[in-house]
């Protein structure tokens, strides 16, 4: 069974440009995620999804990111406009929707702003 | 609150020697869950063991054993007979059922390195 899908992998832009990455979770997995992981950090959620509804999002910085799971499958995490700070790794993870459901991560975008 | 503590940032041990990472947590949750992941330097979590609150028993799996222990609220990882292979970032990972219900909080994580 194929695992979480993320693309790309890497992207390198300047600062102030847009950037968008994509999450295909573990079919059958209900809960998605999106984590911000910079060196030498543990993950830090950024916004959780159960279906196509964001249940938690307290930490996403609303004014240059947002997101979306229309259909409740795949998901995309977009910045606009992106800085310097931006720069990092963003982890995508999914779950079944059971208490204590181990996330399953995917490869990770690891994002450099020029 | 909820926290994770990890306060080893790196260890440097020599292959076959065995390593204890630790694990100190914090919650209000009377129910919650606990973890370890593996992030070799390809970058990508790998899940190794989930543990609930109620189950203070130890676990061994192959080389990987856990020490659960509520009154210490430790959750700690050995491997024993340490490889190369096992040179990666490990983390330790608390969720509740109550606050924030599955809502996952992550240590800084500690850095093994295996040397041959």
């Amino acid at each position: 069974e194929a695992g979480v899908v993320q693309s790309p992998r890497y992207k390198i832009i300047e600062k102030k440009q847009p950037v968008a990455f994509w999450c295909n979770p573990i079919s059958g997995h209900n809960t998605l995620y999106w984590y911000l992981q910079n060196l030498g950090q543990g993950p830090e959620l950024l916004i959780r999804y159960e279906n196509e509804e964001a249940v938690d999002d307290s930490q996403l910085p609303k004014d240059r990111f947002s997101a979306e799971r229309l259909k409740g499958v795949d998901s995309t995490l977009k910045i606009q406009p992106a800085e310097l700070g931006d720069s990092a790794v963003y982890l995508c993870a999914s779950s079944l929707d059971l208490a204590g459901a181990e996330q399953f991560f995917g490869p990770g975008t690891r994002l450099t702003v020029l | 609150a909820q926290k994770v503590t990890q306060a080893q940032t790196e260890i440097s041990v020599v292959e076959k020697e065995d390593v204890t990472l630790d694990c100190v947590y914090e919650t209000r949750d009377t129910t919650y869950y606990l973890f370890w992941y593996k992030q070799p330097p390809s970058g990508e979590l790998v899940f190794l063991i989930r543990r609930n609150s109620f189950d203070e028993q130890n676990e061994i799996s192959g080389r990987y054993s856990w020490n659960f222990q509520k009154s210490t609220s430790s959750f700690n990882f050995t491997i024993t007979a340490s490889q190369v292979v096992d040179s990666a970032v490990y983390f330790c990972a608390l969720s509740g059922t109550e606050y924030n219900f599955n809502k996952f909080y992550f240590g800084s994580g500690t850095k093994l390195n295996v040397k041959p």
